[in-house]
């Protein structure tokens, strides 16, 4: 199994401010990464596929790099809606699996 | 607009089998593949397998022997059933589809909003 680690777990940051999210494969995975956010008591909602493309209705504050084992999610500037919980996933290879999520805290 | 909805027992004792179903409302279930995932309280998500319009299935090894997936094209539904449950298998089961090709192919676009399951005495 291709194993999926996000750092930082969790994040403490501010209205306004620019964050990033790493999230490194096990092995190389191409461009097979998608990102997801999570809100309390909701299902998750795909938010960039293909490492940076943009899902329909996503704020373009969103963005994704990356490529090979190392990637990254960046909000451009946070917005009181954007603190959730976020998960890199890769769609490389069967089982498919998950980064262990990073929460976003005010 | 496509959606999902899962049902399920809510609760089911120690070393039963549990079996979820998740409904597609509207559109096609071909072109897709339909997945289960799960995520016990409080942790991370956890894909469990997949099922294609061909009945076609990928399991996760960690959870193989005891889960079967299955598909009903004339329904718009596909299951899961998931045996010898134990207190570790209580979770939120999500079903969830993703494109076959294309270039969300492989994404999880679509999520149902989860049904619980506790294992419990």
């Amino acid at each position: 199994d291709i194993q999926m680690t996000q750092s930082p777990s969790s994040l403490s940051a501010s209205v306004g401010d620019r964050v990033t999210i790493t999230c490194r494969a096990s092995q190389g995975i191409s461009t097979y990464l998608n990102w997801y956010q999570q809100k309390a008591g909701k299902a998750p909602k795909l938010l960039i596929y293909a490492v940076s493309s943009l899902e329909s209705g996503v704020p373009s504050r969103f963005s994704g790099t990356g490529s090979g084992t190392d990637f990254s999610l960046t909000i451009s500037s946070l917005q009181l809606e954007d603190f959730a919980t976020y998960y890199c996933q890769q769609s490389y290879s069967m089982p498919r699996t998950f980064g262990q999520g990073t929460k976003l805290e005010i | 607009q496509v959606q999902l909805q899962e049902s399920g027992p809510g609760l089911v004792k120690p070393s039963e089998t549990l079996s979820l179903t998740c409904t597609v409302s509207v559109g096609s279930i071909s072109d897709y593949y339909w997945s289960w995932i799960r995520q016990p309280p409080g942790k991370g998500l956890e894909w469990i397998a997949c099922v294609y319009d061909n009945a076609i299935t990928t399991y996760n090894p960690s959870l193989k022997s005891r889960v079967t997936i299955s598909i009903d094209t004339s329904k718009n539904q596909f299951s899961l059933k998931l045996s010898s449950v134990t207190a570790a298998d209580t979770a939120l089961y999500y079903c969830a589809r993703a494109a076959i090709s294309g270039n969300r192919r492989d994404a999880f676009d679509i999520w149902g909003q989860g049904t619980m399951l506790s294992v419990s005495s």
